[in-house]
């Protein structure tokens, strides 16, 4: 079975540019999770999606920071503009029936922003 | 709100030693999971476990055990005769009630490195 997919695995740009990071979930799962985890704050829930819909995104940085689930197999999070210390491993990852079911996650990016 | 802490921050063993991980949480709420995730150093999160406020009991998986206690609100990990596989980071993970409104928070993580 595949498993959470993400894209691309890095991504390398310079400040001010725009940078989107694609999350395609396991087929059926219905929430779906964007997380950034660094060496200072650890593991941050970002945003999450039900059913398509943004349930939470309390965690989101600031305006530059955007998410959106266009239908059940694909998310995207976009940063505008990218910044320095947006750098970091962004996880997207997908469940059923939280939190009776555990999260799966995808590999990650990682995203350095010169 | 809910909390996880994890107060070791790196443990380094032998292998073939046995090693705890501590995870103690916070919440206000009766009903809650506790999971437990394996990020080893190619950087994927696994999943280990996931146990529900309404179940003590340990579980026990090969080499890994776990042991949780609503008294002292800790949810132990122990690896038993560690191997070098075994290094990488564990986190330690709360989520409360249930429904649409569920977030994972969690603990900052555990680097374990297990030497030959």
């Amino acid at each position: 079975d595949a498993g959470v997919i993400q894209s691309p695995r890095h991504e390398v740009t310079e400040m001010g540019q725009e940078v989107t990071l694609r999350c395609k979930p396991i087929s059926g799962h219905d929430y779906l999770f964007w997380y950034r985890q660094t060496m200072m704050r650890g593991l941050e829930l970002l945003i999450y999606f039900n059913n398509n819909v943004p349930i939470d995104d309390s965690g989101m940085p600031e305006d530059r920071f955007s998410a959106k689930m266009p239908n059940a197999s694909f998310s995207t999070l976009k940063i505008q503009p990218s910044e320095p210390r947006d750098s970091a491993v962004y996880f997207c990852a997908s469940s059923t029936q939280v939190p009776l079911q555990p999260q799966h996650f995808g590999d990650g990016t990682r995203l350095s922003i010169l | 709100a809910q909390k996880v802490t994890q107060a070791q921050t790196e443990i380094s063993v032998v292998e073939k030693e046995d090693v705890t991980l501590d995870c103690v949480y916070e919440t206000r709420d009766t009903t809650y999971y506790l999971f437990w995730y394996k990020q080893p150093p190619s950087g994927e999160l696994v999943f280990l476990i996931r146990r529900n406020s309404f179940d003590e009991q340990n579980e026990i998986s090969g080499r890994y055990s776990w042991n949780f206690q609503k008294s002292t609100s800790s949810f132990n990990f122990t690896i038993t005769a560690s191997q070098v596989v075994d290094s990488a980071v564990y986190f330690c993970a709360l989520s409360e009630g249930g429904g649409a409104n569920s977030k994972l928070t969690f603990g900052k993580g555990i680097t374990l490195s297990v030497r030959p």
